[in-house]
Order: C-alpha cells, then structure tokens, then sequence
C-alpha cells in the first residue's frame, strides 16, 4: 500500500522560493503507475491542483495548472523515492495547506483508436502540510 | 472545467437523505469508452480528502453503502441515503476528463 509524506519549510519569506518534498512509501516513484501530483488548499478554502509528474522507466513528463505554469517545478528523485514542488516568487496569496497525491491510470482507446493512457482520481493522499508566506 | 456544486451547505436530519449536486461546464462522458470521468471525496477536518465515488458511481472498497453517485454528461450527484454522525464534513466533486483537473467549490454537510 502506497503512503505519501510531505516534508519542508512551514514558513517563507515573499518573493523565495517554496520547496516541498514528498516521500514515497510502499511503492516506487518510477514504477509507472502513478502520476504524482501536488495539490493545495487555502485555509478555509477548496482544493486547486499545482500540477503533476508522470515518472516511468520509458519516459517523463510534467503537466502543470496554467495559472501557476510559469512558477512550478515539479521533479523527481528516484535516489530517495521522492517527488519535489518548487514554487518560485511567493505571495500571501500562497499560504496554504499543501498535499501531495498520486493518481493511477487506465487506458482507453481515443476516437482515432489508438490506445492512450490517461490518470485516475487523486489516490492516495499524504496528511498535508501548511505553509504560510510572510515575512 | 469548471466544476460547481449546489448547494454551498446543507443541514440535514440524521437518518434523513442527503444529496449534493455537482455539475461541469462540459461534459465528462468519454465516447469510446463510455465513462463519465468524475469522482467525490469526503474531506474532515486537519484531514486530506478520501475517495468516496470514482467513475461517478463506482463505490471505493470499504466505503458504506449509504453514499452512492449518480449522473451522466454535465449533472451529477452525490447522495447519502440516512446521514450518519461521522457523515459531517466537506464534499467535493473533482473532474479527471482533463487537465487543469479542477475541483467543485465543495458543501459542508452539517447535522440539523
């Protein structure tokens, strides 16, 4: 069974860098079964997907939210079974509980009938960790 | 995608029925496959989300049965059938037919 755990810095200065690191449990981050997301909810808030990294022997790629594109580095290191964010030039707006999630997959096949594979809903989920923006 | 649940909060009677709806701004039927690519979650407090329906009427394993999911297209809706104590949190719907993956604004479902 696969268990997520986020880990960093619950306080950063405006205009830094946020960096989060999830550590990967009871499964490998290369397996290619999951795509690793980050996710985070404002306190009081709904949920808004950061972005994700899809990470297999084959191949890797990431695919972000368009309205944090320009800021989000989503990485992986397989040395540590770890997924990483980095969130460049932070505001207030930022201060959030962050998760981390992985996404499984399944295939179908698309309307030229070539076989694709797309992700699954957000399963499982680490606890979540807050980090506030201020100085 | 944009995802909007009704209603924003909802008090129910316990062992009374309780139904949030969830509805996207296109539609979440894949034709090749026929799946509605939609999915609920139950949030608590200083928890994450747990995975309640996926394909938007599949129960997850160990999920009671009093949740079911329903809807096709652009409507959907989550109902318990006799709301339990424990069923007190925040729902939300979440679409996974494409990127950016987008959630419902959630509904805090809270005992009458």
């Amino acid at each position: 069974q696969v268990q997520l755990q986020e880990s960093g810095p619950g306080l950063v200065t405006p205009s830094e860098t946020l960096s989060l690191t999830c550590t990967v449990s009871g499964g490998s981050v290369r397996s290619g079964t999951y795509y690793w997301s980050w996710l985070r909810q404002p306190p009081g808030k709904g949920l808004e997907w950061i972005g994700y990294i899809y990470d297999s022997v084959s191949t890797n790629y990431t695919t972000y939210n368009p309205s944090l594109k320009s800021r989000v580095t989503i990485s992986v290191d397989t040395s540590r079974n770890q997924f990483s964010l980095n969130l460049s030039s932070v505001t207030a707006a930022d201060t959030a509980v962050y998760h981390c999630a992985g996404s499984g997959s399944h295939s179908y096949f698309d309307t030229n009938g070539h076989k694709r594979l797309s992700f699954n809903w957000f399963d499982p989920w680490g606890q979540g960790t807050l980090v506030t923006v201020s100085s | 995608i944009v995802m909007t649940q009704s209603p924003d909060s909802l008090a129910v009677s316990l062992g009374e029925m309780a139904t949030i709806n969830c509805k996207s701004s296109q539609s979440l039927l894949y034709s090749t496959n026929n799946k509605n690519y939609l999915t609920w979650y139950q949030q608590k407090p200083g928890q994450p989300p747990k995975l309640l329906i996926s394909w938007a009427s599949a129960r997850e394993s160990g999920v009671p049965d009093r949740f079911s999911g329903s809807g096709s297209g652009t409507d959907f809706t989550l109902t318990i059938s006799s709301l339990q104590a424990e069923d007190v949190a925040v729902y939300y719907c979440q679409q996974y037919y494409s990127t950016p993956l987008t959630f419902g604004q959630g509904t805090k479902l809270e005992i009458k």
